[in-house]
């Protein structure tokens, strides 16, 4: 059970729009921490999408937004191209215990 | 540019401790902590613990304390994670991951390409 909870799969076909949501807490998302995303293509390490709730890291198109509002946060995909075909991780900070990172469960985008 | 560079697989009986390295390279190593991430097979992310490259820090996920020992090698930019009494849900990849900490933004900026350690007898 992940702490932050995402839908398991989406799908879209190309040249779509998806979106992919993140819902948090009040010690996480809630209490004012960024949602940053990560991808991972299949066999490979993840790769950080968007920081700080919007920003994208030099390389990544602009066509992947990222949003975050109150306890939720939104990733979403223009012109779904078939390399878009990937896990997509949302990772935040929670301030209950003694504080840790947490992710969601990851979702899984198929392009039809 | 920013490298991480982990150790390769392992294999270890249940009972056995396994220790993976993680060598920094293109960035001032003191200046950002080195976090661990695992991925069990087919399951997703889950964080493991981090340490603060200039004061020896640590936090680590409730689920693995007493368990878990994190430590850095300034000299040679290199953090290492212990895991100890492996079990067989510890197989997983375990990536090593750059931190990047300031204020409410606490994200992972690089990461390492993973080691595979498996737990079987």
């Amino acid at each position: 059970q992940s702490v932050l909870t995402q839908p398991p799969s989406v799908s879209g076909a190309p040249g779509q729009r998806v979106t992919i949501s993140c819902t948090g807490s009040s010690s996480n998302i809630g209490a004012g921490y960024d949602v940053h995303w990560y991808q991972q293509l299949p066999g490979t390490a993840p790769k950080l999408l968007i920081y700080g709730n919007s920003n994208r890291p030099s390389g990544v198109p602009d066509r992947v937004s990222g949003s975050k509002s109150g306890a939720s946060a939104s990733l979403a995909i223009t012109g779904l191209q078939a390399e878009d075909e990937a896990d997509y991780y949302c990772q935040s900070y929670d301030s209950s215990l003694s504080g840790y990172w947490v992710f969601g469960g990851g979702t899984k985008l198929t392009v039809l | 540019q920013v490298q991480l560079v982990q150790s390769g697989a392992e294999v270890k009986k249940p009972g056995a401790s396994v220790k993976v390295s993680c060598k920094a390279s293109g960035y001032t190593f003191s200046t950002y902590g080195i976090s661990w991430v695992r991925q069990a097979p087919g399951q997703g992310l889950e964080w493991v613990g981090w340490i603060s490259s200039h004061n020896d820090n640590t936090k680590n996920a409730q689920k693995l304390q007493g368990r878990v020992i994190m430590t850095i090698d300034t000299s040679t930019s290199t953090a290492y994670m212990e895991l100890r009494s492996l079990r067989s849900d510890d197989t997983a990849v375990y990536y090593c991951a750059r931190v990047w900490f300031s204020g409410y933004d606490r994200h992972f900026d690089y990461w390492g390409q993973g080691t595979l350690v498996t737990v079987a007898s």
